[in-house]
């Protein structure tokens, strides 16, 4: 079964700094999908980047940009110029990419403060 | 596009009633799932429909738990007589069988059991 381990429960930057919130993943499969999504306090859970594990080149998404690692079966992301707006709980998620059910595969999450 | 939408937010029961919960997906996508998320946990996976055809449960579902999706619209989550332990957060999620299939999430149905 696929796991998805998120080992940084808090974490806190300054405005404008830059944080990476780390995961990493379980799979024995080749063809997967990997997603970070950002769960606001009291609203509802947005996708902020997602990549696929046969592409080498990291996706990019403005500020949002990851470090995906497919040997080390790493998947960080980093979130430069930070803003307050950013301060949410953050999901790292795998999906396999055959079959037919795109069921996602959670971690736990990442708690992100953002200080004035 | 008005987004995933989940009624009601909030629901307050107690231990051996029944609860529904709603979920109107994005129109036109074919594809929704439910998730449950409980306190310092990632949402889990309970089940999903490919338009009315509900093709997988997880082993969270037990039988007290049932889900419809009539004429591929919107759908239903059933509990009966619930549980302490069904407290948690009901996500539900839609998507299109086409491109990238992201899915996207409704605010959720919170349950507490009394």
């Amino acid at each position: 079964a696929q796991t998805v381990t998120q080992s940084q429960p808090e974490m806190s930057v300054q405005e404008a700094e830059t944080v990476t919130l780390s995961c990493t993943y379980d799979t024995s499969e080749s063809d997967y999908y990997l997603f970070w999504y950002k769960q606001p306090p009291s609203r509802q859970m947005i996708l902020v980047i997602r990549q696929e594990a046969y592409k080498q080149q990291n996706a990019t998404e403005n500020r949002f940009s990851v470090n995906f690692q497919k040997a080390a079966k790493s998947f960080s992301l980093k979130i430069s110029d930070s803003q307050l707006g950013d301060a949410a709980m953050y999901f790292c998620a795998y999906r396999f990419s055959g079959g037919s059910n795109y069921k996602l595969t959670f971690g736990k999450g990442t708690l992100l403060t953002v200080n004035p | 596009d008005t987004g995933v939408s989940q009624n009601p937010r909030h629901k307050i029961t107690k231990r051996g009633q029944n609860v529904t919960f709603r979920c109107d997906p994005i129109s036109e996508h074919n594809r929704l799932y439910w998730y449950r998320q409980t306190l310092g946990q990632g949402p889990e996976f309970l089940t999903y429909f490919q338009n009315e055809a509900q093709l997988e449960k997880s082993r969270l579902l037990s039988d007290r738990f049932s889900a419809e999706r009539p004429k591929g619209s919107f759908s239903t989550l059933e509990i009966q007589r619930t549980e302490q332990g069904d407290s948690a957060m009901y996500l539900c999620a839609s998507s299109l069988v086409l491109g990238q299939e992201t899915q996207y999430f409704g605010p959720g149905t919170r349950l507490l059991v009394l």
